[in-house]
């Protein structure tokens, strides 16, 4: 099956830093989510983005299907920022959208 | 609903016992799926659902667990005789249709087997 491989699996940074985070993937997909788990586990949609580049104020995201990843910039980082981040590519299966997700990067952001 | 709605929010139950989970999708998706966050696994793809259809049950972990949905609405999980390995986060999510679309997710129900 696809394989999701997602880097660094940690990062620890300083308020005000930026970070890049990357989704690698096997195989094409149909879609591409990324997500930040919250401490009470809470999955928040952070982009669909099965191609192309997006913008959410201090976020954005970059997908190049062709070569198969992803990437998440966060920027002027908040400790609120802190928490594991998803990458989850969608697959078809029997006529829907299976999400196989990667291991995710948990990230700190201390003050 | 504003969101995807789960409950119980955690469940405690002893070795043996049937659990039964609920999951309320955001009003108008047709599409509505479970998976399971533990440790050990990460977060995995359990079954999905168009309207009150679930195509693919391959899925699921073992025969002990089912799920249904009704009305094109809730849906329900069952594990049955549970076992310590069945410890885990399930989560819902729904879509608006089964192709190439978003998925919400709800707050997850955390399932602890003793």
């Amino acid at each position: 099956g696809i394989q999701v491989e997602q880097s660094p699996p940690d990062l620890i940074l300083q308020e005000g830093a930026n970070s890049t985070l990357r989704c690698n993937f096997s195989d094409s997909v149909n879609n591409l989510q990324w997500f930040h788990q919250n401490p009470w586990g809470q999955l928040i949609n952070l982009f669909y983005i099965p191609s192309g580049t997006k913008q959410n104020g201090r976020l954005s995201a970059t997908t190049v299907a062709t070569e198969r990843y992803s990437l998440l910039y966060i920027s002027s980082s908040q400790t609120t920022d802190s928490g594991v981040y998803f990458c989850a590519v969608g697959i078809y299966i029997q006529g829907a959208q299976k999400l196989v997700f990667g291991q995710g990067t948990r990230l700190t952001i201390n003050p | 609903g504003a969101g995807v709605s789960q409950s119980p929010s955690n469940k405690v139950t002893e070795k043996g016992k049937d659990v039964e989970l609920r999951c309320d999708p955001i009003s108008g998706h047709t599409a509505l799926y479970w998976y399971r966050q533990s440790l050990g696994q990460g977060l995995e793809f359990l079954i999905y659902f168009q309207g009150n259809s679930a195509p693919d049950k391959s899925g699921l972990p073992s025969d002990r667990f089912s799920a249904e949905r009704t009305g094109g609405s809730v849906s329900t999980l069952t594990i049955q005789r549970t076992q310590q390995e069945d410890s885990a986060v399930y989560l819902c999510a729904s879509s608006f249709r089964t192709d190439y679309n978003e998925q919400f997710f709800g707050p997850g129900t955390r399932l602890t087997v003793l």
